[in-house]
């Protein structure tokens, strides 16, 4: 029972690089979310996902990319790097009406 | 525009004490307020969570209280212990057509001291 999986734990990206940061999910939730947090601002939104092929923007989605080619997995891509993306990047999932889960979270540096 | 204010931003509370903390929110198309415990390295797990029919909400030493019509709602932590020393959020979700998207307090960094 893996609920929600992120990887990877820990990247360190130089300015410009891009990435992607996986996100899976084993419980058949239909809704998924990424989300950045950043010390003293809580939990910020970038993009989320109401099912396979439907996506959309949060509070804070420029400079990432998602697509949501399967019910299972959410990627976070980020097209060139800036130092202003360092943070704690986390996936959550949730079935309508649910309580929603999180992953462990993915620690991003960008030098 | 920040939909959920949560206060205090840090707490210290000695062993035994309650914990207080507090939300306020303005979207009244909120359907559910769920409470978050995060411990460093970690991430957030539901801890408690009320449904705007109802006042109060109690599991063991986690009690919700919510006031609909002052559009506020607060996590007491009775009888504090050290190992409730974590992060806490406050959110409020939106039903509807956007399934559920939460909506996030600042947070709050409780130290409960031995």
């Amino acid at each position: 029972n893996a609920g929600v999986t992120q990887t990877p734990k820990f990247q360190v990206l130089k300015t410009g690089q891009s990435m992607t940061l996986q996100c899976a999910q084993d419980m058949n939730h239909e809704y998924m979310s990424w989300y950045r947090q950043d010390p003293g601002m809580g939990l910020r939104l970038i993009h989320y996902s109401v099912g396979a092929g439907i996506t959309d923007q949060g509070e804070v989605p420029n400079g990432y990319n998602v697509s949501r080619s399967t019910t299972e997995d959410f990627p976070l891509r980020l097209l060139s790097a800036a130092p202003s993306q360092t943070s704690v990047y986390f996936c959550a999932s949730s079935a309508r009406g649910s309580r929603a889960f999180f992953g462990q979270g993915t620690r991003l540096t960008v030098v | 525009q920040q939909q959920v204010k949560q206060s205090p931003q840090s707490l210290i509370v000695q062993k035994g004490g309650i914990s207080i903390i507090n939300c306020a929110y303005e979207n009244t198309a909120f359907d559910y307020f769920p409470w978050y415990q995060q411990f460093p390295g970690k991430g957030p797990a539901l801890l408690i969570a009320i449904r705007p029919d109802v006042s109060e909400k109690k599991e063991g030493r986690f009690t919700i209280s919510f006031n609909k019509s002052a559009k506020q709602f607060s996590l007491h932590i009775m009888d504090s212990q050290p190992g409730d020393s974590a992060t806490y959020f406050c959110a409020g979700r939106s039903g509807g057509s956007t399934l559920g998207r939460l909506y996030f307090g600042r947070g709050t960094q409780l130290t409960v001291w031995p």
